[in-house]
């Protein structure tokens, strides 16, 4: 599994709300990834990061920020949640030698 | 936009080879072949990768056509576990950022 864990799994949260959500490696990995999966869009990346302060936007970026103040930790911030952002986040983190990606298992977000 | 193509669905026997097909006739010079899996509601599960020749691993095995227009997952001896959404993807080493994920073939294992 790559030592990659996700936190909160679970959150139901209202509109407006700002969230955070957590992405967290032990195995010191330059590349992390935010991803958010929805039906009939498959997986779409939204941020990553290739270094610590060093990040870029990903195809989806509207409406997320993302912060990296230590290698190991990931974060993805809501500012303001909507119903759209309801979806299943992935982190994953990208291996130095042969560059596979591993993903987390997962964080479920429901915006009322 | 996947660059790959696969059928929506397959079935197979528990216990015989699963042989999932990829097409990926535009596949560039240095694109790899990468197969992920998604067990439902969990995340995308990396299974093997190769760039021309076969490659084999604990779970599976990856034949890629000479002229790497496709590529086949072979899962040797298929259990009830192994039901799952596969997905081919092509990505270049050094290059993209980022997985582009297609629908995937949802392969269904039965007893």
């Amino acid at each position: 599994d790559a030592g990659i864990t996700q936190s909160p799994r679970h959150k139901v949260t209202e509109t407006g709300t700002p969230v955070t959500l957590r992405c967290h490696q032990t195995e010191n990995h330059r590349y992390m990834y935010w991803y958010r999966q929805d039906p009939g869009h498959g997986l779409r990346l939204i941020h990553y990061s290739y270094g610590v302060k060093d990040t870029d936007k990903g195809e989806v970026s509207d409406g997320y920020s993302v912060s990296r103040s230590k290698t190991e930790d990931f974060l993805l911030t809501l500012e303001s949640a909507t119903s759209s952002q309801t979806s299943v986040y992935f982190c994953a983190i990208r291996t130095g030698g042969d560059e596979t990606q591993y993903f987390g298992p997962g964080t479920r977000l429901l915006v009322l | 936009d996947a660059k790959t193509t696969q059928p929506p669905s397959m079935d197979c026997a528990e216990g015989r080879a699963a042989n999932l097909p990829c097409n990926h006739s535009t596949i560039s010079g240095n694109e790899y072949v990468y197969w992920y899996r998604q067990i439902h509601s969990q995340g995308p599960q990396y299974i093997i990768h190769g760039l021309k020749n076969n490659e084999t691993n604990e779970m599976a095995s990856l034949i890629i056509t000479e002229d790497r227009k496709s590529s086949t997952l072979i899962l040797p001896h298929a259990t009830l576990r192994d039901t799952a959404v596969y997905y081919c993807i092509v990505f270049s080493q050094g290059g993209s950022e980022k997985l582009v994920f297609g629908k995937g073939t949802k392969l269904t294992v039965n007893p």
